[in-house]
């Protein structure tokens, strides 16, 4: 399989706990988004990477949030002291280039108990 | 600010009802705008992209158009697997490629 893979498909966790989720993008891309999606919305970006840099983060990343991908191949995006209202799902998304289709994962759905 | 905004939210046809969905978007210098189809607990599957006005594209019973200011997705003579949430994108300000989402539209098609 060559598209974006993303892992846990699912995650229930406590309130207060920490988790970490992995996505595996397609292997020519050089181009890592993270994106969120509630019930009933669109999906909201959250964090971009080229290579292994972070070059953008949104407001919606609060100091919870970290992501990283070293060496330019996966990334993996963690919540610390997880909320309610982290419950969503969170994509990932991989392009070659800046105008290009991007292609998404099956996502992971988070449910924070 | 960069916006999407499509209508319907919701849309249910009869099967071989034709119908269109609607994108309306306001961006400063369109560099896309991109349609997807997302089911139930899955990630968005791409349809199409269109970068100028009178742009179109089709791909079995959909087709894609653009004008200045929307986007309509044609569904013509549906079948219940084309039930579906129907995304439109738009790329974000700046030069990182991030994409803007309208909240969707879920199409339900009945037998």
């Amino acid at each position: 399989d060559t598209g974006v893979s993303q892992d846990p498909r699912h995650k229930i966790t406590k309130r207060g706990q920490n988790v970490t989720f992995r996505c595996d993008p397609i292997s020519e891309h050089n181009r890592l988004y993270w994106y969120r999606q509630t019930l009933g919305q669109g999906p909201e970006f959250l964090t971009y990477f080229q290579n292994e840099a972070q070059l953008e983060k949104s407001r919606l990343l609060s100091d919870r949030f970290s992501a990283e991908r070293p060496k330019g191949s996966f990334s993996t995006l963690e919540i610390q002291r997880t909320e309610q209202g982290d419950s969503a799902m969170y994509l990932c998304a991989s392009r070659l280039g800046a105008n290009t289709e991007a292609f998404f994962g099956q996502g992971t759905r988070l449910t924070v108990v | 600010e960069d916006q999407v905004t499509q209508s319907p939210e919701a849309l249910r046809l009869q099967e071989g009802e034709s119908s269109s969905l609607n994108c309306s978007y306001t961006v400063s210098g369109l560099r896309g705008l991109f349609w997807y189809r997302q089911d139930p607990g899955k990630g968005p599957e791409f349809l199409f992209t269109l970068y100028s006005a009178g742009e179109e594209k089709e791909k079995e019973r959909l087709k894609a158009t653009l004008t200045k200011k929307e986007s309509f997705l044609h569904i013509t003579a549906p079948k219940p697997e084309d039930s579906a949430t129907y995304l439109c994108a738009v790329h974000g300000s700046g030069n990182t490629g991030k994409l803007i989402f309208g909240q969707g539209t879920t199409l339900q098609v009945k037998p």
